[in-house]
């Protein structure tokens, strides 16, 4: 069965350069989430989207930006990287009618950030 | 707001011992309430998952119930093995938004020696 994918797997930059992680879904699925995970610490909720709209903010700093586009697919923006945004991000898919709500996560990708 | 706490860790166990991983949550509304499993390097996997009061959640030999009374969805299972280590995650999922976000506890790392 087809999962979440997420590109690319791993990342390196610098400090203040700009990165853009991208999350296909699962077909079907039309919400997307993107969590942030340090080292050692759970997944913090950054924001989602729902039918291409966001549905929901969470701790999200302003420096990123994100969106889902036509095809469903969502893509992260983080701009003015700091050694504090190394960390793994996960996007998760869901479908918003089913009853179990459950999330199915991508792989992460890992941002290294020198 | 919404939370969940996971019992401290590490949890160190010998092969075929008995496995308990505590969980409590704090929501409001009726939640779902999901165990995910991360293994070295991977992302999040759905373990099982509850959907209300006394529901079972079982796979792969682990279960939880849904304890409403008690706030909690403890993880078991009755012999561990080596291929079990990893990190386990209790979320929970809001009731009433279908796409709602879930809240993590701050894991618990499980290792199994043979």
């Amino acid at each position: 069965a087809a999962g979440v994918i997420q590109s690319p797997r791993h990342l390196i930059k610098e400090k203040r350069e700009t990165a853009t992680l991208k999350c296909y879904p699962i077909p079907r699925h039309d919400t997307v989430y993107w969590y942030q995970q340090g080292p050692g610490q759970d997944p913090q909720f950054l924001i989602s989207f729902y039918e291409k709209m966001q549905s929901d903010k969470g701790s999200i700093p302003d420096r990123f930006s994100a969106q889902q586009f036509s095809d469903y697919h969502s893509e992260l923006n983080m701009s003015s990287l700091e050694l504090g945004d190394s960390a793994l991000y996960f996007c998760a898919s869901s479908l918003a009618g089913a009853r179990t709500g459950e999330l199915f996560f991508g792989e992460g990708s890992r941002l290294t950030v020198l | 707001g919404n939370s969940v706490t996971q019992m401290e860790g590490p949890v160190t166990l010998s092969e075929e011992a008995f496995l308990t991983i505590n969980c409590t949550y704090t929501a409001t509304g009726y939640p779902s309430l999901f165990w995910y499993v991360q293994y070295p390097g991977e992302g999040l996997q759905l373990l099982l998952k509850a959907t209300k009061a006394d529901d079972k959640g079982s796979n792969k030999g682990f279960e939880a119930t849904y304890r409403k009374e008690t706030t909690s969805f403890h993880l078991e299972k009755g012999s561990v093995q080596v291929s079990d280590s990893a990190v386990y995650f209790c979320a929970l999922k809001s009731g009433g938004t279908s796409y709602g976000k879930l809240t993590f506890g701050q894991g618990t790392i499980l290792t199994v020696h043979p």
